[in-house]
């Protein structure tokens, strides 16, 4: 069974620190891994994809990377910002596409100006 | 991108009673949509996983007959919790799944918060 483990489970650094949040997974078998971002009481925002086929995806300030063979997968964010606080989630889908995700429990993160 | 709402946001309700959420896919036909919980401090765990027209299939120690899922169309999915009972109060999200092209991607619900009081 898939299992996906994040760590550090908390994090809080000065503003404009670079800093890596990492994702594992038990089975390498995957269809694709994906990040997302969830505020206090709300819902999921989508951060970055990867494809099982690809190594790593950026968009603006973070950029994720994947090692499918070591079951890793890390989310760099550079020079953050308070705005950047957050839970962040990391998601798996198994083998195949149409796959319900499996989510690690979570990074919160805390950024102070 | 891609627009899944969900109704109600919010919804506090006694002991006993039974609540539908709504979840919809506002510009996409989604033929899977899943059901997850959340409760604090805890990740989204997947409760079943609803195919339009078809009964939906539950994760292991997910009450079907609780939790009633039904998708009668490809916009639409609800989530009946009958007879709730306070432990039952959690944040509740719905993904709709859209394929297409070289990727697929999931679209996540803004979630409800269900209260039972």
């Amino acid at each position: 069974k898939q299992e996906v483990t994040q760590i550090p489970a908390a994090l809080s650094v000065p503003e404009g620190e670079n800093l890596v949040l990492n994702c594992s997974f038990t089975d390498s078998a995957i269809y694709n891994l994906q990040w997302f971002r969830q505020d206090p009481g709300k819902g999921l925002t989508s951060l970055l994809l990867i494809q099982s086929s690809q190594r790593e995806q950026t968009s603006g300030r973070l950029n994720a990377s994947l090692d499918k063979s070591s079951g890793r997968s890390t989310l760099y964010i550079a020079a953050s910002q308070p705005g950047d606080s957050a839970t962040y989630l990391c998601a798996v889908r198994p083998h195949q596409a149409g796959t319900a995700l499996i989510f690690g429990k979570g990074t919160t993160l805390s950024v102070s100006s | 991108g891609a627009v899944v709402s969900q109704h109600p946001s919010w919804v506090i309700c006694k002991s006993g009673t039974s609540v539908k959420i709504e979840c919809r896919s506002l510009d996409f036909q989604a033929t899977t949509m899943f059901w997850y919980r959340q409760f604090p401090k805890q990740s989204l765990m997947l409760m079943a996983t609803s195919n339009e027209g078809s009964k939906a299939t539950y994760e292991q120690g997910v009450e079907k007959d609780k939790f009633l899922i039904n998708h009668a169309s490809l916009t639409l999915s609800t989530l009946t919790v009958t007879s709730a009972h306070p432990e039952d109060s959690s944040f509740y999200i719905c993904s709709a799944f859209s394929a297409g092209g070289s990727t697929d991607t999931q679209y996540f619900g803004p979630g409800t918060r269900l209260t039972v009081l």
